[in-house]
């Protein structure tokens, strides 16, 4: 059965740093790209980031390009999410997602982690 | 980059039939893939349509997907409406920039 699991949440200041962990399991992991979705309270799905397979091909939303860094470990079936310069607006429940190709559908998606910048 | 919009709400009775629309603002809805999702309060979303018109496993024939390109839009159709139905309903396609684009988002109430 396949799952996904997100960690590593919780309050952070603005202009501090967080990283994210999503944990796969129940299908062959280096054959799907993992998605980074998140959620601002009240509002709709924004895509942040996607790795795909080996690792090697990344992109970004413009939202998050440069101060986002998102990386896989294939090993451990682990997606991780490297947040720095954190801002206010990236407050939201970040999900990861998986997709077996790009115009594919994400088929499986973690419940997610809440990330909280506040002062 | 482009969007996805669609109507903020859609309201209608128990058994009726409701349509949401999913206008891209640039691009050829036809070029890509159009899929459709359903979130439910507190929970993940979940694929209720794939590739334009495809049903997942364990959806019902009363979902269905198409796309229209003389309005370059896509919708989702929800016919014998049950309150089981209501949730936030959200598109997402893709562009040949490698960004990955999610509509609007439709909250669909069975009255």
């Amino acid at each position: 059965q396949v799952h996904l699991v997100e960690s590593g949440g919780g309050v952070v200041q603005p202009g501090r740093s967080l990283r994210l962990s999503c944990a796969a399991s129940g299908f062959t992991f280096s054959s799907y790209g993992i998605y980074w979705v998140r959620q601002a309270p009240g509002k709709g799905l924004e895509w942040v980031a996607v790795i795909w397979y080996h690792g090697t091909i990344k992109y970004y939303s413009d939202f998050v390009k440069g101060r986002f860094t998102i990386s896989r470990d294939n090993s451990k079936n682990t997606v991780y999410l490297q947040m720095n310069s954190l801002r206010a607006e990236d407050t939201a429940v970040y999900h990861c997602a998986r997709g077996a190709s790009p115009s594919v559908d994400l088929d499986y998606w973690g419940h997610g982690t809440l990330v909280s910048v506040s002062s | 980059n482009f969007m996805l919009t669609q109507p903020h709400s859609v309201s209608e009775s128990p058994g009726k039939t409701i349509t949401i629309s999913c206008s891209r603002s640039s691009g050829i809805i036809a070029n890509h893939y159009v899929h459709w999702y359903r979130q439910r309060p507190g929970s993940a979303p979940a694929s209720v349509i794939f590739e334009n018109n495809q049903r997942p496993s364990g959806v019902p024939d009363r979902f269905s997907g198409s796309i229209d390109s003389s309005s370059n839009s896509a919708s989702l159709t929800i016919s014998g409406l049950k309150t089981e139905d209501e949730a936030d309903y959200y598109c997402q396609s893709y562009d040949s920039s490698n960004h990955y684009v999610f509509g609007s988002g439709t909250k669909v109430t069975v009255l």
